[in-house]
């Protein structure tokens, strides 16, 4: 069953902050964070392999907790740059190589 | 960085056609390939998972004589469209991942918009 993320879209002014929140129904082994812009492939964020296991560079980050099946992605000082459809993809143990994409969430960042 | 390489990016073409799409890993070897379909504004869903030397592995509800997979090389893994119909059409992604490391992202390829007219 594919991941929810929430919120589904978000409006942001440059230099404001966002969460965006992925759950899923079944225990993950790992949650892959991307992003896409529009008529392009996503691209990679990061990836966080443990329970509890927080990350980031510049300033973007992602925790996962392990326990409630759910991951979060940090944009703190938001660039116009952030724009674009954030997916998580999460594995699941047994199936560790096999990515399932979350719904998606469009961020907008405005002057 | 890891480098995928899909080509054609655009494919116009009319209906009964079939479609070959190529996807390559360029600077490292990928045993497992994975190849997505995309439907505007909507997420990447799995069609199958591309495995060298085997078959590959349909996720449900994906006809497997529809959408001819193969992974003949540690490099290359290709996607036919058999007889396209304009409901085929869509943007295909595929990704791979590096196989000698570990806990490795999938990387993707810039996708092929198909359009069956």
């Amino acid at each position: 069953q594919q991941p929810v993320q929430s919120p589904q879209a978000v409006i942001l002014r440059e230099g404001e902050d966002a969460v965006i929140n992925c759950s899923s129904s079944k225990a993950l082994y790992s949650v892959h964070w991307y992003r896409q812009k529009h008529g392009e492939a996503p691209v990679f964020l990061m990836i966080l392999l443990k329970g509890g296991e927080q990350k980031g560079h510049d300033k973007i980050s992602a925790s996962f907790n392990e326990k409630k099946q759910q991951s979060s992605l940090y944009l703190t000082a938001s660039q116009l740059s952030y724009s674009g459809t954030y997916f998580c993809g999460t594995a699941h143990t047994g199936t560790a190589s096999k990515l399932t994409f979350g719904t998606g969430t469009r961020l907008q960042v405005t002057l | 960085g890891a480098v995928v390489s899909q080509h054609p990016s655009r494919v116009i073409c009319k209906s009964g056609t079939s479609v070959k799409i190529e996807c390559r890993s360029l600077d490292f070897q990928a045993t497992t390939m994975f190849w997505y379909r995309q439907f505007p504004k909507q997420s990447l869903m799995l069609m199958a998972t591309s495995n060298e030397g085997s078959k590959a592995t349909y996720e449900q509800g994906v006809e497997k004589d529809k959408f001819l997979i193969n992974h003949a090389s540690l490099t290359l893994s290709t996607l036919t469209v058999t007889s396209a119909h304009p409901e085929d059409s869509s943007f295909y992604i595929c990704s791979a991942r590096d196989s000698g490391i570990s806990n490795q992202p999938q990387h993707f390829g810039d996708g092929t918009r198909l359009s069956i007219l």
